[in-house]
């Protein structure tokens, strides 16, 4: 069964840091990965999706990088703002056409 | 191009009483998927239709059920509500499997009194 673990929990930085948030997973057989932001109340946004057979995706201020041997999915947020603040969630897709998700970070950037 | 669009996004129910949520995907997208999230367990996979038809579904108990109609909204179902049930209910279209990626609707917030 995939198991999905989202480190760290919480982080609060202040405006403009550099900051990386670590998602690793149980099995590696997966289709792919997706990173998503829910605000408060919220549905999902997503933020980038990387296919098993790539290495990395980026948009904008956001790079997410998979190491699918070693069960790894970082997600960098360069020069954070306060808008960024927010849950971010990964999830995976194995067979059966369903997404495993972890329990997600909690970031808050101060301005 | 529109998103996707889940009614009501809010309910107050009753224990004991049932309800029916809606979730139209994005056009052209053939399967839809439901997942329920609550504070204590995350974000949990309920099932997932294709073209009418249930392809997986998550455990939970059989209170919960769905359907798809042939223009791809889904409905979902739960009979005999618990207190327990309270939660956020999301619901997600893709193009077909899920190695295209998701895209979420804004959710039903589900309150059970």
């Amino acid at each position: 069964k995939q198991e999905v673990t989202q480190i760290p929990a919480a982080l609060s930085v202040p405006e403009g840091e550099n900051l990386v948030l670590n998602c690793s997973f149980t099995d590696s057989a997966i289709y792919n990965l997706q990173w998503f932001r829910q605000d408060p109340g919220k549905g999902l946004t997503s933020l980038l999706l990387i296919q098993s057979s790539q290495r990395e995706q980026t948009s904008g201020r956001l790079n997410a990088s998979l190491d699918k041997s070693s069960g790894r999915s970082t997600l960098y947020i360069a020069a954070s703002q306060p808008g960024d603040s927010a849950t971010y969630l990964c999830a995976v897709v194995n067979a059966g056409n369903m997404l495993t998700f972890g329990g997600g970070t909690r970031l808050m950037v101060k301005p | 191009k529109a998103g996707v669009t889940q009614t009501p996004r809010y309910l107050i129910k009753t224990r004991g009483q049932q309800v029916t949520l809606s979730c139209s995907p994005i056009s052209g997208h053939r399967s839809v998927s439901w997942y329920q999230q609550t504070p204590g367990q995350g974000l949990q996979f309920l099932f997932e239709y294709f073209s009418e038809t249930q392809r997986n579904k998550g455990n939970f108990p059989g209170r919960f059920s769905g359907r798809q109609f042939s223009n791809s909204r889904s409905e979902m179902n739960v009979s005999t509500l618990e207190l327990g049930d309270s939660a956020l209910y999301l619901c997600a279209s893709s193009q077909g499997a899920g190695r295209y990626g998701y895209t979420f609707g804004s959710g039903t917030r589900l309150t059970v009194v």
